[in-house]
């Protein structure tokens, strides 16, 4: 199974801050890396994605930054506000693969203190 | 609107009872999935579907069974559940397999 690494596993910042989560992938076949928040008690939802043409894609204040000679990608918020507060997950998928589906980071709890 | 809708959203059931947890999209995807959250282990993919008729295993698909046979419903079926299949469960849809959706999820225990 190609990995999807994320790091930290926890993570609490001020509000305003900037956090900042990160992963790794192995699998060279990736070229579609989204990020999903997850709030308690819901499913997944679908908050920003980019594909290894850009180095960077930003969606209001969540900002994915790509780097594809490292297999490394991360996403920032700016200006956190205590509803960030959720946990996200990474992950890559080999869009062309057919067999394959998304392989997802562990995930990252964020915490944002008022 | 939009929507990908699972049931039962719980369910506590006993070791070796057959159970189906439906799933179902208004959105026209062509491909469905379903996936296990566990502590610790992020969202692991059980089966998927790419088309009607059309599915296969996803990284754990011991244990479980699916099925196809309308592009909008994609049931999962434990048909000898065992405690190690206690879990969350979400189903996902997308059109093509990246862009996914994902359904509210069910919260399954198996005593």
């Amino acid at each position: 199974q190609q990995q999807v690494k994320q790091s930290p596993q926890s993570l609490i910042v001020q509000k305003g801050g900037i956090p900042i989560i990160n992963c790794a992938y192995e699998n060279t076949a990736f070229d579609y890396f989204p990020w999903y928040q997850q709030f308690p008690g819901k499913g997944p939802a679908l908050l920003i994605a980019i594909r290894p043409d850009v180095s960077e894609k930003k969606e209001g204040r969540f900002t994915i930054s790509f780097n594809k000679s490292a297999k490394q990608f991360s996403l920032h918020i700016m200006d956190s506000q205590p509803g960030d507060s959720a946990t996200y997950f990474c992950a890559g998928l080999n869009s062309g693969g057919g067999a394959d589906g998304l392989t997802f980071g562990k995930g990252t709890h964020l915490i944002i203190q008022p | 609107e939009a929507q990908v809708t699972q049931n039962p959203r719980y369910l506590i059931t006993v070791t070796g009872k057959k159970l189906t947890v439906t799933c179902s999209q208004n959105m026209n995807h062509e491909y469905m999935s379903w996936y296990r959250q566990d502590p610790g282990l992020g969202l692991r993919q059980i089966y998927y579907s790419m088309n009607v008729e059309v599915t296969d295993k996803g990284d754990v698909p011991e244990g479980y069974k699916v099925s196809r046979k309308e592009k909008r419903n994609f049931p999962l079926i434990l048909e000898s559940p065992s405690p190690n299949q206690t879990s969350l469960y979400f189903c996902a849809s997308s059109l093509w397999g990246d862009e996914q959706y994902f359904g509210p999820g069910t919260r399954l225990t198996v005593t």
